[in-house]
């Protein structure tokens, strides 16, 4: 039973435009969601989050879109650039599990030049 | 430290052995989990710590699987007579509160059972 879907295995963009990777939940205890990026052969990065209270939330190049309505985030990334190639992660929690995080399969990102 | 930091970083073990993996949190940081990324798949929840206790041990994929902490603050996780299934990589992440600072990752134990 897989909570949280990224039904995108890899997303390939050209430098300079926008990347857009989805991310689909099905449990409504979620109340705070989070982007991890991971390069090879290193640990999760923590890249941006939100909490159930908002629908927006921006950092930098990096914004992060939730419609709970729809049990739906997304993840803007622009302008796109070469060193953002990397495998994205979509993370949800509860706190009433503890704040463990549950994981999406992973989007690949390749930003081309 | 300043990061997490997990050991070893790679390991190599013939199936039927047991092994060892650690993990220094950040300091002072009261919670602690454990993940396991297999070859193409996604991050799997395997056990959570509050300081030395375990609330939630849900995601430990058998009882050949065991984890503690002590002084709230050094994890080792052990797996006892290893399967080729094991072969993972192993990741260790702390946090002071989730909600304001996030999870800190390590940059985990590759383990290879051969």
């Amino acid at each position: 039973d897989q909570q949280v879907k990224q039904n995108s295995p890899s997303l390939s963009v050209q430098e300079g435009r926008i990347s857009i990777l989805n991310c689909d939940y099905t449990n409504s205890m979620f109340d705070y969601f989070l982007w991890y990026k991971k390069y090879p052969a290193e640990g999760p990065t923590f890249l941006i989050s939100i909490s159930s209270i908002k629908d927006k939330n921006e950092d930098g190049r990096f914004t992060v879109f939730l419609n709970k309505s729809a049990k739906h985030l997304s993840l803007h990334i622009v302008p796109s650039q070469p060193g953002d190639s990397a495998v994205y992660f979509c993370a949800a929690s509860a706190q009433e599990y503890g704040n463990k995080l549950v994981f999406g399969a992973g989007t690949i990102l390749r930003v081309k030049s | 430290g300043a990061g997490v930091s997990q050991s070893p970083s790679n390991k190599v073990t013939e199936k039927g052995k047991d092994v060892e993996l650690r993990c220094d949190p950040i300091s002072g940081h009261t919670a602690l989990y454990w993940y396991r990324q297999s070859l193409g798949q996604g991050l799997e929840f395997l056990i959570y710590f509050q300081g030395n206790s375990a609330p939630d041990k849900s995601g430990l994929p058998s009882d050949r699987f065991s984890a503690e902490r002590t002084g709230g603050s050094v994890s080792t996780l052990t797996i006892q007579r290893t399967q080729q299934e094991d072969s993972a990589v192993y990741l260790c992440a702390s946090s002071l509160d989730p909600r304001n600072y996030g999870y800190t990752f390590g940059s985990g134990t590759r383990l290879t059972v051969v």
